[in-house]
């Protein structure tokens, strides 16, 4: 039973640089999500795709954040030009899609990003 | 948007004894998900539970749709049990959860 991955689980980097997120999902999921968690706050939506489209994009996702998922399969985050305030928890979910109304949502164990 | 309350926003419990942690929403939901994350920052899940009542071994849940709320039963707890406890929602056409801020367990022996 394969769940959501992500990869790097750590990555630190100073300010200024861009750094790349992956995110490979459960294989039968067609929905995927990015989410962002600070210290001591739940998780905040970034973006998600139902296959390779990207259909909704928050207002925390500032242009120096892009996101992809070519293929319809894993998706990646990237970041430029980081800055500290970047500095969070970056979760990766899927999701089904169904005809039913279940759209339980799956988390992988997300990515540390420390900007110094 | 929705909003997402949860409470307590701090619990400390011994070894063995039970609690019931809320989450208000503010409007009609599509889906309720409940999380438990661990130390590493992993969450787990618990329940989905848009309506109506569900058990799995020490835990239950219970969502009233109608009355906007939530509870999530921990009986007999165990320290494992530590960690905090998300609720999260999704409402209205788009299919993004909201995350309330959480309830932060502590389990002492």
């Amino acid at each position: 039973d394969t769940g959501v991955s992500q990869d790097p689980r750590h990555k630190i980097t100073k300010r200024g640089q861009n750094v790349t997120f992956r995110c490979d999902p459960i294989s039968e999921h067609n929905r995927l999500y990015w989410y962002r968690q600070t210290l001591g706050q739940g998780p905040e939506f970034l973006t998600y795709f139902q296959n390779e489209a990207q259909l909704e994009k928050s207002r925390l996702l500032s242009d120096r954040f892009s996101a992809e998922r070519p293929k319809g399969s894993f998706s990646t985050l990237e970041i430029q030009r980081t800055e500290q305030g970047d500095s969070a928890m970056y979760l990766c979910a899927s999701s089904p899609l169904s005809g039913g109304a279940n759209n339980e949502q799956f988390f992988g164990p997300g990515t540390r990003l420390t900007v110094l | 948007g929705i909003q997402v309350e949860q409470s307590p926003p701090d619990l400390i419990l011994q070894e063995g004894a039970n609690s019931t942690l809320r989450c208000n929403f503010s409007d009609s939901v599509n889906n309720l998900q409940w999380f438990h994350q661990n130390p590493w920052g992993q969450l787990i899940n618990l329940f989905y539970i848009p309506s109506g009542t569900k058990q799995n071994g020490r835990l239950s849940a219970t969502t009233v749709a109608t009355e906007r709320y939530s509870l999530l039963y921990i009986s007999s707890s165990q320290t494992t049990d530590s960690g905090v406890y998300f609720c999260a929602v999704e409402s209205g056409s788009n299919y993004k959860l909201t995350f309330g801020k959480g309830t932060l367990l502590t389990v002492n022996p």
